[in-house]
């Protein structure tokens, strides 16, 4: 059973630029969350998907969007990127809702 | 808003020293508490869930409890090793069909051989 795999691990981009990040859950999970965690912080809930719908939101505005694909992987895309945005973006699947969250690696964002 | 907190935010030990970490939330009003390890640069590894109805778990070395009604977790780490450091971050869960969790900042942890 593979665990929960996050693209790419790093990634430096300018301001204002487009970025996708990739996403792929633990088999058998039907449900992704994404959270931001900016240097020496705890990581911060961004949204979660469940069977492809979005289902909860973060304090984050609408630049940050996602998708949930029909095999359950996912993206992240943040646009017109500021420099706050620098940070290590952590995703984390679950079976289902509240249930345990088994989190990935993380793609490590600067944004120059 | 609930709100969690950590302290302290970086403790060094000497290997072998048996420690306790904690956490505090403001509002006792959560599904369940979960303990993590980060290691530098990396994601988070599960160390210990409790759900709201219990008082503590066991893995090992570790021990986490739970008082609801005060809002405070402690993780206890018994014989501590080198490889112990790191840094252990506490989150609440905040409804049962609710994946938003309210981590603190976290508590940096160095055992010195």
């Amino acid at each position: 059973e593979t665990g929960v795999t996050q693209s790419p691990t790093h990634l430096i981009k300018t301001r204002g630029q487009q970025v996708t990040l990739r996403c792929s859950s633990q088999s058998g999970h039907n449900t992704v969350s994404w959270y931001q965690q900016a240097l020496g912080q705890g990581p911060q809930f961004i949204f979660q998907y469940y069977r492809e719908e979005e289902n909860g939101r973060g304090n984050f505005p609408p630049r940050f969007s996602g998708l949930q694909f029909p095999n359950y992987s996912s993206e992240l895309n943040v646009n017109a990127l500021e420099l706050d945005d620098s940070a290590l973006y952590l995703c984390a699947s679950s079976l289902g809702l509240g249930d345990t969250q088994y989190f990935g690696p993380g793609t490590r964002l600067t944004v120059l | 808003k609930q709100e969690v907190t950590q302290i302290p935010a970086a403790l060094s030990v000497p290997e072998g020293e048996n420690l306790v970490l904690n956490c505090s939330f403001t509002d006792s009003a959560i599904y369940n508490l979960q303990w993590f390890r980060q290691d530098p640069g990396k994601g988070l590894t599960s160390l210990l869930l409790i759900q709201s109805s219990q008082r503590e778990q066991t893995s090992g070395r570790l021990n986490a409890s739970l008082d609801k009604s005060s809002g405070r977790s402690t993780l206890y780490i018994a014989a501590s090793q080198p490889g112990d450091s790191a840094t252990y971050l506490c989150a609440v869960r905040l409804g049962v069909g609710n994946n938003d969790m309210r981590f603190g900042a976290g508590t940096r942890l160095t055992v010195k051989p």
